[in-house]
Formats: C-alpha cells, structure tokens, sequence
C-alpha cells in the first residue's frame, strides 16, 4: 500500500525551529518528486515546498524561502522539512505529498497524501 | 485571497447535479496550465478527485467530472449523494509567482 506517515510537529515558540519528518512506504521514493502542503486552522491548502527525486533541484513558497528547507534520503524512503525561524502565521498541518510529475513544464499533480502533522507556533 | 477564487459554498439535494467553478487569470489556468481537483471529507488529508482537468484516478466515481476552458475550469458533480458532502479544491500552477496554487476551497453541502 502506498503511504506516507508525517511526525515531528507539535508546539514551538515563535522563532523557533522544527523539523518535519516523513517516510514513504509502497513505491520507490528515488523516482518521484514530493512536497509539503500546509493548512491553516479552518483555511484553505498551501503548497510550501517540493524536491526533485535526486534531491538537485528544490522550489519554495515565497513566504518560506529562507526559513524552510525540504530535504530526502531516499536509502531511507524519508522526506524532511526544516523550519526556521517560525512565525505564527506558520501554524498549520503540514502534509507530505507526492508530486507526480507527467509533462514537460509545470505540470505536476499531488497523487498521494498523508494523513498530516500538526505545527502551532505560539508563545 | 486565494490566486484561485471558487465559491466559499455549494448545496444540492441527493440525486441533483452541482458544479463548483474554479476561476484564474493569463498566468496559471489561462496559461494553458491543467487544473487539478481534491476532495477533503471532514477531518480527513485531501484526496485526488481529477488531473490535468479531465481525468479521474482510479476509484474515483463517473458521478465527478471536471472542464476547462480558457481562464476557468469546473468540477460537476451528478447523483449527488449525502458521501460527497466535504470541501473541494481546484489547483494549478502561476507562472508569475512561480508557485503551484490552490482554490480557497468550496464546501459542498448535501440538504
């Protein structure tokens, strides 16, 4: 079965730092793009990061960059986010999701989610 | 304010059809870039309900179908039924953002 189990969430002081993990179970992580989705309490989706399969190339949310950083092993069949330097407005559940990618361009759609890891940044 | 707009809200009663619209501008969906669509049940992880604009991942019911056309795309929904009712989201890519986008969301409700 193809999965994805989030951990590493929980509550951190503003300008803190967390790191977010996630490991990917049922496929070969070394082939596919993935990312990190996140939803604000009663808000909408936002995507925040994604990483190439080789882990070469990486593209961040304009609000994140700097802060965030997404990383693989895939020997490990795990993905990680690394956020620095929180604020609130980074409170969400964050969402590790595969990004399939199927063009040329940027045509990627996010095929497979887990079921979520909760970060509240408050003091 | 989502890059995306859809309605906050849609209702319909069991067996009627809905459509939920998905509008953007010349740098995402006009831009020739494909819509994507989720469905989240409540309190649930979103869950792919169409790709590149028209086609559904297996398992996914013939009930849900999705259009585009030009700066827009739909979601339609026929034989609703009372399962389906959870917050839908359109995606896509913006070119001048340079940032894969999401819809505010619709919530569907089922009367």
């Amino acid at each position: 079965e193809v999965q994805l189990v989030e951990s590493g969430g929980g509550l951190v002081q503003p300008g803190g730092s967390l790191r977010l993990s996630c490991a990917a179970s049922g496929f070969t992580l070394s082939n596919f793009w993935m990312a990190w989705v996140r939803q604000a309490p009663g808000k909408g989706l936002e995507w925040v990061a994604n990483i190439k399969p080789d882990g070469s190339e990486r593209n961040y949310l304009d609000s994140v960059k700097g802060r965030f950083t997404m990383s693989r092993d895939n020997a490990k069949n795990s993905l990680y986010l690394q956020m620095n330097g929180l604020r609130a407005e980074d409170t969400a559940v964050y969402y590790c999701v595969r990004h399939f990618y199927y063009g040329s361009g940027s045509y990627y759609y996010m095929d497979v989610w887990g079921k979520g890891t909760s970060v509240t940044v408050s003091s | 304010q989502s890059v995306l707009t859809q309605p906050p809200s849609v209702s319909g009663a069991p067996g009627q059809r809905v459509t939920i619209s998905c509008t953007g501008s010349s740098s995402n969906i006009g831009a020739t870039y494909d819509v994507h669509w989720y469905q989240q049940l409540p309190g649930t992880a979103p869950k792919l309900l169409i790709y590149a604009n028209t086609i559904r991942p297996s398992g996914v019911p013939d009930r849900f179908s999705g259009s585009k056309s030009g700066t827009s795309a739909s979601l339609a929904i026929t034989g609703l039924q009372a399962e389906d009712e959870a917050d839908y989201y359109c995606q896509s890519f913006d070119n001048s953002l340079t940032a894969w986008v999401f819809g505010g969301g619709t919530k569907l409700t089922v009367l």
